[in-house]
């Protein structure tokens, strides 16, 4: 099946400092990406929808500011968290279809942020 | 909009026997699909399992199988065989079908149940 590749999977950042999560598809073109958050045991949350070529549609209640997505290749797109703070703790998870009209979503391995 | 719900937290099983694990979801659209998706402790997340909401026929996938009740709006997992690989989280989740607008950015969202957990024992 198709892979996404998502970089790092770990990464701990001082409380003010900006961190980037990239998302990578490596066997097929992606115009539409999405980015998850997963706090320990609980649901994934859909937190934006990141488009090739235009702006990210962002879920109600995600600051834009705060999480910065550029979706500036057909395989890339980059979730930037911009000063970050300990409540930003989190696994991030993007995903990916392979071809719009199809279902099946791959899925990044996920980046767990730590802010200290 | 969609709602998943997965009303059993943690769930148990010996290896070799069956289980099933509910999920219950909300929607006003008629044409959608309908997923379990398995997340081990890696969090890769793995899917499992789909359905398309205009077939009547319950999905199966070797040793998973679904039992789907659209007016009830319900999407139960079986998992006959239980394997110790099997212990993960598990997810239920709803995309929209895309219908006129395939290409669309709305396209290809996932809603998630708020999981549960199984622990397959020896």
């Amino acid at each position: 099946g198709a892979v996404v590749s998502q970089h790092p999977s770990r990464v701990i950042c001082k409380s003010g400092t900006s961190v980037k999560i990239e998302c990578r598809s490596l066997d097929f073109q992606a115009t539409t990406m999405f980015w998850y958050r997963q706090f320990p045991k609980k649901s994934l949350m859909l937190m934006a929808t990141s488009n090739e070529g235009s702006k990210a549609t962002y879920e109600q209640g995600v600051e834009k500011d705060k999480f910065l997505i550029n979706h500036a290749s057909l395989t890339l797109s980059t979730l930037t968290v911009t000063s970050a703070h300990p409540e930003d703790s989190s696994f991030y998870i993007c995903s990916a279809q392979s071809s719009p009209g199809t279902t099946e979503a791959f899925f990044g391995q996920g980046t767990r942020l730590t802010v200290v | 909009a969609q709602t998943v719900t997965q009303s059993q937290p943690e769930m148990s099983v010996q290896e070799a026997e069956t289980v099933t694990l509910s999920c219950t979801y909300d929607t006003s659209e008629n044409n959608y699909y309908l997923f379990w998706y398995k997340q081990p402790p890696s969090r890769q997340m793995i899917l499992v399992i789909r359905q398309e909401a205009y077939k009547q026929q319950n999905a199966t996938e070797n040793r998973f199988s679904v039992n789907f009740q659209k007016a009830a709006k319900s999407f139960s997992l079986k998992i006959s065989d239980s394997q110790l690989g099997d212990t993960a989280m598990y997810f239920c989740a709803f995309m929209k079908h895309a219908g006129a607008n395939a290409g669309g950015t709305s396209y290809g969202k996932l809603t998630f149940g708020q999981g549960t957990i199984l622990t397959v024992h020896p």
